[in-house]
């Protein structure tokens, strides 16, 4: 079965620095990924999807994946305090979606 | 524009009591429609999801049940609550067909058992 794992566990940045959070899956078949965000216990947004390897940008969020080093990233240029949240890494795997344990990111004025 | 409503935004319930959760989406037809839950500080794990009305597949055993009575409704519900169903319920949709399974959520319905 998948596996997703996110690092770091907690993440804070200064506003305008870039934040930069990591996943790694286990299944190297998975087709597609995406970041989610989710604040303070509430509905998820989605922020970027990614299906191939290399980077896709979505405003502010850059997703660069890896497959053959089962990893993808988020990269977030100029955070500010609205974006402290929990983001969450999510893959597709024979059509079930796993998600990872989240990153927990606070960014200080 | 699509929009996703969730009910009740939070409750307390007694352990062996009933729960009916419910979710609807509007402004889409035909939906494949999820349900999601989180324990407090723990993984987003996919309980349930249809593709068609009266259809539910489970993916995960918790002791709930669900159903999709119409195209644009799904409950998650049980007869007896045990304390380990705390924690907070996602429901999502996605479309039918298109490139992958992006989820939109809605707002979340907190239960704590007591």
């Amino acid at each position: 079965q998948q596996k997703v794992q996110q690092s770091p566990e907690s993440l804070t940045v200064s506003e305008g620095a870039m934040a930069s959070l990591n996943c790694t899956f286990s299944d190297g078949t998975s087709n597609n990924f995406r970041w989610y965000r989710q604040h303070s216990a509430k509905g998820l947004e989605v922020l970027v999807s990614i299906f191939s390897d290399g980077e896709k940008e979505e405003g502010r969020f850059t997703a660069h994946l890896n497959r053959a080093n089962l990893h993808v990233s988020l990269h977030i240029r100029e955070p500010q305090p609205s974006d402290s949240a929990v983001y969450l890494c999510a893959v597709n795997s024979n059509n079930r979606i796993f998600f990872g344990d989240g990153t927990q990111l606070v960014v200080k004025p | 524009a699509q929009t996703i409503h969730q009910w009740p935004v939070a409750e307390i319930k007694a352990v062996g009591s009933p729960l009916s959760l419910g979710c609807t989406i509007k402004g889409k037809s035909s939906p494949n429609l999820y349900w999601y839950w989180q324990a407090t500080g723990g993984t987003l794990q996919q309980l349930f999801y249809s593709i068609t009305v009266g259809q539910v597949e489970s993916v995960v055993q918790l002791n709930l049940s669900a159903s999709r009575p119409k195209d644009d409704q799904f409950i998650l519900s049980t007869e007896k609550l045990l304390l380990s169903h705390s924690g907070f319920y996602l429901c999502a949709w996605s479309l039918r067909v298109g490139p992958g399974n992006t989820l939109y959520f809605g707002e979340g319905s907190r239960l704590i058992v007591v």
